[in-house]
């Protein structure tokens, strides 16, 4: 099946620091998802990005799916920021349909 | 539009218990998943439903395991002679699926099983 990598695994952020995150995926996708995983363990959308650049307030995503990665940017991070940001790829094969997960990226932001 | 739901939230149980989840997914969506996160992990995918057939199932879900969805409304996973190693967090996501046309999936809170 298809392999999901996160780097880095840990990232510790100064309040108001800037960080990117990358994902790499081993095989063409149809479809790229970023989540925040909150403390109490609930999955929030962030992007649904198969391809390009997208950007939703201090966050922003860019998937270049002929190279097979996409990378996160958090622009002035602020300790609400924190959490485990999970990229999730979905490879369409006959009428199979999942989100496959990489190991996810720890983010501690400190004030 | 309340987003996913899962109930319950929690659930302790002995080993060698019987337990039942739920999960209700956004209205209108045709798809719904069900997947398990284990500590430190990303979540893994279970298997999922179009309406009321269960389309695919992992190798994951052992025959212990039992989904249904049986209006292709809310659907419910049984885990039966629950073990140890059945401890995690079971996540429910929907998606809306057309013809061509495939989107984001959304999850619900999670239920975090603990067994004794």
């Amino acid at each position: 099946g298809i392999q999901v990598e996160q780097s880095p695994p840990d990232l510790i952020l100064q309040e108001g620091a800037n960080s990117t995150l990358r994902c790499n995926f081993s095989d063409s996708v149809n479809n790229l998802q970023w989540f925040h995983q909150n403390p109490w363990g609930q999955l929030i959308n962030l992007f649904y990005i198969p391809s390009g650049t997208k950007q939703n307030g201090r966050l922003s995503a860019t998937t270049v799916a002929t190279e097979r990665y996409s990378l996160l940017y958090i622009s002035s991070s602020q300790t609400t920021d924190s959490g485990v940001y999970f990229c999730a790829v979905e490879r369409y094969i006959a009428a199979g349909n999942k989100l496959t997960f990489g190991g996810g990226t720890r983010v501690l932001v400190k004030p | 539009d309340t987003g996913v739901s899962q109930d319950p939230r929690h659930k302790i149980t002995k080993r060698g218990q019987n337990v039942t989840f739920r999960c209700d997914p956004i209205s209108e969506h045709n798809r719904l998943y069900w997947y398990r996160q284990t500590l430190g992990q990303g979540p893994e995918f279970l298997t999922y439903f179009q309406n009321e057939a269960q389309l695919e199932k992992s190798r994951l879900l052992s025959d212990r395991f039992s989904a249904e969805r049986p209006k292709g409304s809310f659907s419910t996973l049984e885990i039966q002679r629950t073990e140890q190693g059945d401890s995690a967090m079971y996540l429910c996501a929907s998606s809306l699926t057309t013809s061509g046309s495939r989107y984001e999936q959304f999850f619900g809170p999670g239920t975090r099983l603990t067994v004794l």
